[in-house]
């Protein structure tokens, strides 16, 4: 099973919700990414998990919330966003985080398409 | 901070006919990885080829290839007998495992690759 599964596909919320997007995988890995992507533009890293801890907050702010009950879960918590935030938010993972004994690479789910009204 | 470049916004090529994608990167560090990641227009990212930078020798997988020059921080992409599957938007990426880019993970602009029938 090499597969990053995220839900939901498709979100739409108000500026006043509160949700959760959800990341899933089951090859062992032991770290786990967050990236915000913009329409033709690169993913950018927001979290990263490494062992279960947040090693890396790229200065995202705090109407994120992410959260890592286990080594296979990674969420992401929503509260208060604004129109700007609409955008693809792709969860990864990869073996390690930093020296990987593997090859390094991250794997990519489909991502979670968000739209803030 | 590491930088990664794709000078090519877009690209097009002929079915069956091959492609060169540029990437050029800047770093201090002498250990890190380097990928090519595919994302097609139904958007899940797909790891592509990887090259380790202590490997001197160029990575290849099937069809595609690439030209690691260390020394120039040059990591060129090329994709021979193009298939209209092929059509995606390419991002290079780097991946650092010390320093400051420990575990990161820095993307290019990347390039929107079409094939034409």
């Amino acid at each position: 099973d090499t597969e990053v599964t995220q839900t939901p596909k498709h979100l739409v919320m108000g500026m006043t919700n509160k949700k959760s997007l959800k990341c899933e995988q089951h090859m062992g890995h032991r770290a786990m990414y967050w990236y915000k992507q913009k329409a033709k533009k690169p993913p950018e890293l927001m979290f990263v998990y490494s062992y279960e801890k947040l090693s890396i907050n790229e200065s995202v702010p705090s109407r994120f919330s992410p959260e890592c009950p286990n080594s296979s879960l990674l969420n992401l918590h929503l509260h208060a966003l604004q129109p700007e935030d609409s955008a693809l938010y792709l969860c990864a993972s990869s073996q390690r985080f930093g020296r990987d004994p593997n090859t390094g690479e991250l794997f990519f789910g489909e991502g979670s398409r968000l739209t803030v009204l | 901070a590491q930088t990664v470049t794709q000078s090519q916004p877009e690209m097009s090529v002929q079915e069956a006919e091959t492609v060169t994608l540029s990437c050029t990167y800047d770093t201090s560090e002498s250990d890190y990885y380097l990928f090519w990641y595919k994302q097609p227009p139904s958007r899940q990212m797909i790891l592509v080829i990887r090259q380790e930078a202590y490997k001197q020798q160029n990575a290849t997988e099937n069809r595609f290839s690439v030209n690691f020059q260390k020394a120039a921080k040059s990591f060129s992409l090329k994709i021979s007998d193009s298939q209209l599957g092929d059509a995606a938007m390419y991002f290079c990426a780097y991946k650092g495992v010390g320093g400051t880019s420990y575990g990161k993970l820095t993307f290019g602009q990347g390039t929107i690759l079409t094939v034409h029938p």
